[in-house]
């Protein structure tokens, strides 16, 4: 069974740290891997990763994807308040032209002033 | 281009009422899917439309059905309403049927049972 799981399920944090949030996955015909950022409602989107050890990068956020061991992580570095929300990770799983994203749980992250 | 935008953003029903909630996509999208989140379960894939055909469907009851028109905007059914049915349902759309085109979220609509 195709599956996503996100590490660790919850972090607290104070202003200025840096994070480092993980997503392993199991899948097959395994094409890319999203993380979203979601606050209050709508999941945002941030990365998109499809090759192995290429770092995706904006601002203090970077992204990178390793797929022979099958994970991905989402660095944060010098945190902000506004940092603070659920990330998620995703793999598009698609069989037969049929198109479904898989998530992992979440990571909650709090970052304390 | 204006985002995904779901209505209504808030409902609430009772045990065996029925609902529909509605997605307009992106400008120019023709893929809409329909996830269920919950704090238990987390996100999970409901049904995906692709010019009006439901293409995929996840693991969910008959109760949940939907549809979608030539406009590409969906509509979502829930029949006979439980109380475990209370969740955050988002919708998302894709401009086209690639693996490496990304779904943008509309901002959900927050359904409790009672």
């Amino acid at each position: 069974e195709d599956k996503v799981v996100q590490s660790p399920l919850s972090l607290v944090v104070h202003e200025g740290d840096t994070v480092t949030l993980n997503c392993s996955y199991e899948v097959t015909n395994f094409r890319s891997l999203l993380w979203y950022k979601q606050e209050k409602k709508a999941p945002t989107f941030l990365f998109m990763l499809t090759s192995s050890g290429i770092e995706k990068k904006s601002g203090r956020l970077s992204s990178i994807l390793d797929k022979k061991e099958l994970f991905s992580i989402l660095n944060i570095t010098a945190t902000q308040t506004g940092d603070s929300a659920i990330y998620l990770c995703a793999v598009p799983l698609s069989r037969d032209s049929n198109y479904k994203l898989t998530f992992g749980k979440g990571t909650l992250l709090t970052v304390n002033p | 281009k204006a985002g995904v935008t779901q209505t209504p953003r808030y409902l609430i029903k009772t045990r065996g009422q029925q609902v529909t909630l509605s997605c307009s996509p992106i400008s120019g999208h023709r893929s809409v899917s329909w996830y269920q989140q919950t704090p238990g379960q987390g996100l999970q894939f409901l049904f995906e439309y692709f010019s009006e055909t439901q293409r995929n469907k996840g693991n969910f009851p008959g109760r949940f059905s939907g549809r979608q028109f030539s406009n590409s905007r969906s509509e979502m059914n829930v029949s006979t309403l439980e109380l475990g049915d209370s969740a955050l349902y988002l919708c998302a759309s894709r401009g086209t049927s690639g693996l490496l085109d990304t779904q943008y979220f509309g901002p959900g609509t927050r359904l409790t049972v009672l």
